[in-house]
């Protein structure tokens, strides 16, 4: 079955634990990203992927890291995690290849709920 | 910056109403506009929408996109209970991977 799969997909941490929330997708698709939902804001981008080992940030990068060492992978990285990352964090993934191809569909994981206390 | 402002933020209706949901957007070299819809869980592709005036239709739903007002609508006739959700819009930029999604509509159907 096609999918992105994310884990932990609940995590209650404390501030300053560095965590990883992995995500992984098995549709071969080379554009990938991250995203966090907070209550009346939408889903705000924090980083993406264009291919393996291409990365840039989106509108809110601070406090987060990432790595695409794999197609299928593309783990976030909180190095020091603080109460303000409390969120709801989503990976999509998408073909995205040419302009007019189509292939901007971006297929979302099933969510990883943060609480940083 | 890119910009998506969705319109109203929340919308309250009684099934079988019509509905219009609105968004504008300011996006540097535009892509394509993506509509998802949200219920207690990861959004849902709706329509992808890259041409002015082609209206793309599934079932009840429909969208359309104006290239020229920087606009697109998503329309649902005889509304369901079972469209009460969150319906984002997105707006992708050509040069880079950036998605701009915009703050989204509450809708809720009521029996």
């Amino acid at each position: 079955e096609a999918q992105v799969t994310q884990n932990p997909r609940y995590l209650i941490t404390v501030t300053g634990k560095k965590l990883t929330v992995t995500c992984s997708q098995n549709m071969n698709h080379e554009y990938m990203s991250w995203y966090r939902q907070d209550p009346g804001l939408g889903l705000r981008q924090i980083y993406y992927s264009m291919n393996v080992e291409v990365t840039d940030k989106g509108d809110v990068p601070e406090g987060y890291k990432v790595s695409r060492k794999e197609k299928r992978n593309f783990p976030l990285i909180l190095e020091s995690p603080s109460p303000n990352q409390t969120s709801l964090y989503f990976c999509a993934s998408s073909l995205r290849r040419g302009v007019g191809s189509g292939t901007d569909t971006q297929y979302f994981g099933p969510g990883t709920r943060l609480t940083v206390l | 910056e890119d910009k998506v402002v969705q319109s109203p933020l929340s919308l309250v209706v009684h099934e079988g109403d019509t509905v219009t949901l609105n968004c504008s957007y300011e996006v540097t070299n535009f892509r394509s506009l993506l509509w998802y819809k949200q219920e207690k869980k990861a959004p849902t592709f709706l329509f992808m929408l890259t041409s002015s005036g082609i209206e793309k239709k599934s079932g009840r739903l429909s969208s359309i996109l104006d290239k020229k007002e920087l606009s697109s609508i998503l329309n649902i006739t005889a509304t369901q209970t079972g469209d009460s959700a969150i319906y984002l819009c997105a707006g992708l930029n050509t040069n880079a991977g950036k998605s701009t999604f915009g703050d989204g509509t509450t809708l809720t159907v009521k029996p």
